[in-house]
């Protein structure tokens, strides 16, 4: 079946400093859609990205879509102590089928 | 986007019991989803709701232990049946939408203690 890995899956870094996490699929996606869990919540869903080579940004994230619509990577530029979480990609193969894989997430934590 | 509210929040229970977790969607939706997720993990799907049919389980998951109600387009219950400790994880339910247009809405999960 469709795998999606990410990595890391923990990164501490300082405020200000830059993160990225990145998420392969086995298969050719549909979508890959992005999510943010905060500590003790549920998944909140940041963004979707649909086409071949998309780049999408909100802020002072930015999310890509590879070429061949099987990977994608979050940077998030000079972190923040609120961006603290994981982010979690998730993939979806598309057709009739809107199931989502999601990749094992990334924990970030940022020291003030 | 939609709004889901998920009760209970977390709840204890004797091991051999059930405990079913209800999800209400603000709007109606046509698809309803259901997962586990340790602490700490990566969430797993259980099982596909649609309204009218029989739900979609996964591999490893099956209907006897997690029956499924969708009655309709904005409701759904997940049952955790005869419980064992292994059970003990946080159950999220999720909808799509608008198909998945605009991702995918989440209830804040349920955290379910089988002692």
């Amino acid at each position: 079946g469709q795998q999606v890995m990410q990595i890391p899956q923990y990164q501490h870094v300082q405020e200000g400093e830059d993160f990225t996490t990145y998420c392969n699929s086995s298969t050719t996606l549909s979508n890959i859609q992005w999510y943010k869990q905060r500590p003790g919540g549920h998944p909140v869903f940041l963004i979707q990205l649909v086409k071949s080579g998309e780049v999408k940004k909100q802020k002072r994230l930015t999310f890509q879509f590879g070429e061949a619509k099987k990977n994608s990577s979050l940077h998030i530029t000079a972190t923040q102590t609120t961006d603290v979480g994981t982010y979690f990609c998730a993939g979806n193969s598309g057709g009739s089928n809107y199931k989502l894989t999601f990749g094992k997430g990334t924990l970030l934590t940022v020291n003030p | 986007s939609a709004v889901i509210s998920q009760k209970p929040s977390r709840d204890i229970c004797q091991r051999g019991t059930s405990l079913t977790i209800q999800c209400q969607v603000d709007s109606q939706v046509t698809m309803m989803f259901w997962y586990r997720q340790q602490p700490g993990q990566s969430l797993t799907l259980i099982a596909t709701a649609n309204q009218g049919s029989e739900a979609t389980y996964e591999s490893g998951f099956v209907i006897d232990k997690f029956p499924i109600s969708r009655p309709n387009l904005t409701f759904s219950t997940l049952t955790v049946s005869n419980m064992s400790p292994e059970d003990s994880s946080i159950y999220l339910c999720s909808s799509e939408v608008l198909f998945g247009l605009y991702g995918y809405t989440f209830g804040s999960g349920t955290r379910l203690t089988v002692v």
